[in-house]
């Protein structure tokens, strides 16, 4: 069974400090892992990574893969209020229709 | 461009009743897509696999007679909660692969049942 495990389950910081966000895996062929913020409705897309070590990159946000420590991590510096969210971490394998297997979420909030 | 639009946003039902919503896929064709409950402060958790003109592949713990799917056409699932109850209530959002590795989200309909 494929299983996503995230921490911290929440995290408190404030403005202009940089966190970092952790996902550890374990899945049936592996096909990719994602990264998505919600806030109060669906989640909105980050990031999906297919290969360990090239680092992607959106503004303040970035991720990066382990595969061979079945691991990822996603970065925010110089945070702000707005990126107050849970942060789910999902992976791929290559069956099951690729259906996605998600996270606890961390849940950020990040004071003025 | 591909977008995934779920119908109702938000449902409010007595208890007893049934309530069906919709997840369309809108400029591209989703043989598959998936069935997501989410409760306050937890994660996604998949229901359902809906599979288009076969069964649905329902998780494990799912009641697949209490939540009927119908993929009826290339675009459309439907999720229907039947017999609703107040434990019903939660988040259901729905997706589809529009080609790539990664699920397009609806934005989620809020089912509250009193």
């Amino acid at each position: 069974e494929d299983k996503v495990v995230q921490s911290p389950l929440s995290l408190v910081v404030h403005e202009g400090d940089t966190v970092t966000l952790n996902c550890s895996y374990e899945v049936t062929n592996f096909r990719s892992l994602l990264w998505y913020k919600q806030e109060k409705k669906a989640p909105t897309f980050l990031f999906m990574l297919t290969s360990s070590g090239i680092e992607k990159k959106s503004g303040r946000l970035s991720s990066i893969l382990d595969k061979k420590e079945l691991f990822s991590i996603l970065n925010i510096t110089a945070t702000q209020t707005g990126d107050s969210a849970v942060y789910l971490c999902a992976v791929v394998g290559n069956t099951n229709a690729g259906k996605s297997t998600f996270g606890d979420g961390t849940t950020l909030t990040v004071k003025p | 461009g591909a977008v995934v639009s779920q119908h109702p946003s938000r449902v409010i039902c007595k208890s007893g009743t049934s309530v069906k919503i919709e997840c369309r896929s809108l400029d591209f064709q989703a043989t598959t897509m998936f069935w997501y409950r989410q409760f306050p402060k937890q994660s996604l958790m998949l229901m359902a696999t809906s599979n288009e003109g076969s069964k649905a592949t329902y998780e494990q713990g799912v009641e697949k007679d209490k939540f009927l799917i119908n993929h009826a056409s290339l675009t459309l699932s439907t999720l229907t909660v039947t017999s609703a109850h107040p434990e019903d209530s939660s988040f259901y959002i729905c997706s589809a692969n529009a080609g790539g590795t990664r699920e397009l989200f609806g934005p989620g309909t809020r089912l509250t049942v009193l």
